[in-house]
């Protein structure tokens, strides 16, 4: 079956860096959502790009975060000055009808994000 | 309003014996999708049985089985005979259709502990 795929699968930075968490969403899916989950808590919608263009976003999805995809493939979330609470693991997935498998959605691996 | 209700941060049950998590929803939208996520300590979110709001009959997959009654709202997943790599954390979540956007919400988790 197709995947998502989520890199880097760990990343560690220092507090005021930028990080850019990259994704590759199933090729023929046309939603595509970054969810952050803090250690221990539920997992929170950030949000929601399509056709080139923000559909939802959060509360949490303040002027810190941006989404792009530069091309065909990729779905980047770009953190610009990261706090100690942005640690958290970082999902992005892509869906399609619902009829599709895994009811049309599916998610990647996750990056683990941790803010030192 | 929670949307997504499960009650039981954490379930125990015996090797071989049967489980059932709960899970209660809210929604006003008549078209809407619920989902299982398994998380193993590893982080991933591992789909694993979807249904959907028309659905006649309830999902099932393999060992996993979905309880769904729509008056009362709820979508209990069953997991029959239980197995010690079944311990881990485990997250309902459903899909809004209107407005076209279709992100998740999740429920805060439940987590089983399997003993032999």
């Amino acid at each position: 079956e197709p995947e998502v795929t989520q890199t880097p699968s760990h990343q560690v930075t220092q507090m005021g860096q930028e990080v850019i968490l990259r994704c590759v969403p199933i090729s023929n899916h046309l939603y595509f959502y970054w969810y952050r989950q803090i250690l221990g808590q539920k997992v929170e919608f950030l949000v929601s790009f399509y056709n080139n263009e923000i559909s939802e976003k959060s509360e949490i999805f303040d002027d810190q975060f941006s989404v792009e995809r530069p091309d065909g493939s990729n779905f980047t979330l770009k953190i610009r000055s990261t706090k100690l609470e942005d640690s958290a693991m970082y999902f992005c997935a892509s869906s399609g009808p619902q009829e599709h498998p895994r009811g049309g959605y599916t998610f990647g691996s996750g990056t683990r994000l941790t803010v030192v | 309003a929670q949307k997504i209700t499960q009650t039981q941060p954490g379930m125990f049950v015996q090797e071989k014996e049967a489980v059932t998590l709960d899970c209660t929803y809210d929604t006003s939208d008549p078209s809407y999708g619920l989902f299982w996520y398994k998380q193993p300590s590893s982080g991933e979110m591992i789909f694993l049985i979807y249904q959907g709001s028309y659905d006649q009959q309830n999902a099932t997959e393999g060992r996993y089985s979905l309880n769904f009654q729509k008056a009362r709202k709820s979508a209990n997943l069953v997991i029959s005979a239980s197995q010690l790599g079944d311990s881990a954390m485990y997250f309902c979540a459903m899909r809004e259709v209107s407005g076209g956007y279709n992100k998740l919400i999740f429920g805060a988790g439940t987590r089983l502990a399997v003993h032999p």
